[in-house]
């Protein structure tokens, strides 16, 4: 079955510099949401979208924006990278606003250095 | 506001011997549970989840939850692991019904099984 699609899965930036992360959402799947994982941190929620409106957000920085397309992928923008925006960033998709269906992608590794 | 807490930061165990994750959770409205693990270097995979009904909840590779809601508690138990249970445990809460999507994750219990 077609999963979350997340790419690039390793980024590397330097400081100061933008980054932009992409997630494609399994098929038919209409609301994305946007997750970070610090190194040995839990997941922490940065946003969602739902037919491509901001549906919910969280603790994502001002630095950060995001979006979803026509086509219902999403990227998450990532400008003035600091070294603490390292981190593991998960996209998951779900069919309608549903918390308990919700299906990760393997992640975008971000290295800021 | 919800929150999740993991009372166990690591658990090592022997191979074959049975093991009790713990996790317990705040909120003020109802919630839906959730237990996922993290293998080294890869995504989050969901082990299984508590929305209503049986208390008790069977997932993926031999992994259970008990719901209690007097205790507030959603301990995930399997009762022989094996090697490749070795992983970061997740437990997560997300509110039943309201406009908030967002699921929150407790800090994570890193399983270390012992050959």
């Amino acid at each position: 079955a077609a999963g979350v699609i997340q790419s690039p899965r390793h980024l590397i930036k330097e400081k100061r510099e933008t980054a932009t992360l992409k997630c494609y959402p399994i098929p038919r799947h209409d609301t994305v949401y946007w997750y970070q994982q610090g190194p040995g941190q839990d997941p922490q929620f940065l946003i969602s979208f739902y037919e491509k409106m901001q549906s919910d957000k969280g603790s994502i920085p001002d630095r950060f924006s995001a979006q979803q397309f026509s086509d219902y992928h999403s990227e998450l923008n990532m400008s003035s990278l600091e070294l603490g925006d390292s981190a593991l960033y998960f996209c998951a998709s779900s069919l309608g606003r549903i918390s308990y269906e919700q299906y990760f992608g393997p992640g975008t590794r971000l290295t800021v250095t | 506001a919800q929150s999740v807490t993991q009372l166990d930061s690591q658990v090592p165990v022997f191979e074959e011997a049975p093991v009790e994750l713990r996790c317990n959770y705040s909120s003020s409205v109802s919630v839906y549970l959730f237990w996922y693990v993290q293998y080294p270097n890869q995504g989050l995979q969901l082990l299984l989840k508590y929305l209503s009904g049986s208390t008790l909840v069977k997932g993926i590779n031999g992994f259970e939850a008990e719901f209690n809601k007097s205790q507030t508690s959603f301990h995930l138990r399997k009762p022989s692991v094996h090697i490749s249970d070795t992983a970061e445990y997740f437990c997560a809460v997300s509110d039943q019904g309201t406009s908030y999507d967002k699921v929150i994750f407790g800090p994570g219990t890193s399983l270390s099984v012992i050959p």
